[in-house]
């Protein structure tokens, strides 16, 4: 079965400080995507990046990278230089090529809190 | 940038009532969604629809939910007779059917039921 954990409920770091948020999934499809979306405050869901099974390049995106690596199913994202706008909830998600409505798999989230 | 927009932003009604949850996705997209957040808790998958009809729903999408096409723009979801533990944050997504692309969230309708 398909299952996504964020064993992170919540992070604390003063600004300026590197963070890493961890991922880690399960699935018996040899084909998968997964995803990174932020919930700020305001609550909507803001998509960050997407990740096939067949490409384990690691990404980086300003002061955001994410490590993927399939032989411990992590998909782990880091900020760097944390800024107090970085605060939010962070949902990890996963998508199956066999479920033929991609439907999103969500972790629980980790809340990350940047202090000044 | 084309986004998916959801109204009403908040919606309180009373055990037993129905509601409509309105969604208009990103117009070049086919593939639609509901999902649902109750406060504090992780996203939940509730149903996909694709070329009219659902194709995928989950235990928690019974009989007291539906959605609808009514036309060419408009994707809602209704709960026909509401109970407490319907409140929750409801996401409308959308995405486009050329391969795997992810999908875009609406900003939500927080639902409350008194």
């Amino acid at each position: 079965a398909q299952k996504v954990t964020q064993a992170q409920t919540e992070i604390s770091v003063v600004e300026k400080e590197d963070v890493t948020l961890d991922c880690v999934y399960e699935t018996r499809d040899t084909t998968y995507y997964l995803f990174w979306y932020k919930q700020p405050p305001s609550g909507e869901l803001v998509f960050l990046i997407r990740r096939n099974s067949f490409d384990e390049q690691n990404e980086i995106s300003g002061r955001y990278s994410w490590n993927f690596q399939k032989s411990t199913s992590s998909f782990n994202f880091t900020i760097t230089a944390s800024q107090v706008v970085d605060s939010a909830v962070y949902f990890c998600a996963l998508s199956e090529a066999l479920d033929s409505s991609y439907k999103l798999i969500f972790g629980s989230g980790t809340r990350l809190l940047v202090r000044p | 940038e084309p986004e998916v927009t959801q109204t009403p932003s908040h919606q309180v009604t009373q055990m037993g009532q129905e509601v409509i949850l309105r969604c208009v996705p990103i117009s070049n997209h086919l593939y639609f969604y509901w999902y649902r957040q109750i406060l504090g808790q992780k996203v939940e998958f509730l149903v996909s629809f694709y070329n009219n009809e659902i194709s995928e729903k989950s235990e928690i999408f019974d009989d007291q939910f539906s959605v609808e096409r009514p036309d060419g723009s408009n994707f809602t979801l209704k709960i026909r007779s509401t109970k407490l533990e319907d409140s929750a944050m409801y996401f409308c997504a959308s995405r486009e059917t050329t391969g795997v692309n992810e999908q875009f969230f609406g900003p939500g309708t927080r639902l409350t039921v008194l």
